[in-house]
C-alpha cells in the first residue's frame, strides 16, 4: 500500500530536550516536505526537500532541522524543543511532477513542548 | 506575498442541505494549481478536488464541485446533498508551476447538523 508513514503520532516532551520525528514514504518519491499546523494559521511549510541531500527552507524553518540521507527518509529534528513548537506536524511526499496532482500525507504528529 | 484567504472559520449546513465554502488567493503568476483538501477528525489530509488554472471549466468530483473565478482569484467549494461524514476542517491551496511550494489557507471547519 503506498504511504507516508509517520512516527509518532503523539509526542509530549520538555524544553531543551532533542527529538526527531520519523517521516518514510515507499513511493519512490522525490519531493517531500514538512508542515505545522496551528489553529488559525493554518498548514506553514518547515522545510522541503526534492531529492537525497538537497534541502531548502520553507516559510518558518526556525528551530527546526532536516536531512534527506535516503530517498524514502526525510526527519524532522527539533535540537532544542521550545514552547511555541508545540503544534500538529506533517510530513508530505509526491512525484515532482505529481506535485500538481496532489500531495500524500502522514498521519500527523501532535507534539506537545512543557 | 502568495496568500490563500479562508475568511470564514466555521460553518454550518443541515444534513443533505447545500453549502459553499470561500477561498480567495494571491498570486502573480499564471500557472497553478488549486486545491481543497479535507481533514476529518482523523488527522488525515484527504484530497477532495483540484483545479488547473488554464482550464476555465469547473472541476467537479460526485457531490464536490467548484466555482472559480480566475480573474477574481477566487476558488469555492460548494458541497451539495451534504453528509454527516462530510463535517471536516477544509483547507484551500495552490502551487505555483516550477515551484515546489504549497500555499495553504487557514482553514475552514465545518459541521454538518442531523
Amino acid at each position: 500500500e503506498a504511504q507516508v508513514t509517520q512516527n509518532p503520532r503523539y509526542l509530549i516532551t520538555v524544553t531543551g530536550k532533542k527529538l526527531t520525528v520519523t517521516c518514510s514514504q515507499n513511493m519512490n518519491h522525490e519531493y517531500m516536505s514538512w508542515y505545522r499546523q496551528d489553529p488559525g494559521l493554518g498548514l506553514r511549510q518547515i522545510y522541503y526537500s526534492m531529492n537525497v541531500e538537497v534541502t531548502d527552507k520553507g516559510d518558518v524553518p526556525e528551530g527546526y532541522k532536516v536531512s534527506r540521507k535516503e530517498k524514502r527518509n526525510f526527519p524532522l529534528i527539533l535540537e532544542s524543543p521550545s514552547p511555541n513548537q508545540t503544534s500538529l506536524y506533517f510530513c508530505a511526499s509526491s512525484s515532482v511532477f505529481g506535485l500538481r496532482e496532489k500531495l500524500f500525507f502522514g498521519s500527523g504528529t501532535q507534539l506537545s513542548v512543557l | 506575498a502568495q496568500t490563500v484567504t479562508q475568511s470564514q472559520p466555521e460553518m454550518s449546513v443541515q444534513e443533505a442541505e447545500t453549502v459553499t465554502l470561500s477561498c480567495t488567493y494571491d498570486t502573480s503568476e499564471s500557472d497553478y494549481y488549486l486545491f481543497w483538501y479535507k481533514q476529518p477528525p482523523s488527522r488525515q489530509m484527504i484530497l477532495v478536488i483540484r483545479q488547473e488554472a488554464y482550464k476555465q471549466q469547473n472541476a467537479t468530483e460526485n457531490r464536490f464541485s467548484v466555482n472559480f473565478q480566475k480573474a477574481a482569484k477566487s476558488f469555492s467549494l460548494k458541497i451539495s446533498d451534504s453528509q454527516l461524514g462530510d463535517a471536516a476542517m477544509y483547507f484551500c491551496a495552490y502551487i505555483t508551476s516550477g515551484t515546489y511550494k504549497y500555499i495553504f489557507g487557514t482553514g475552514t471547519r465545518l459541521k454538518v447538523l442531523a
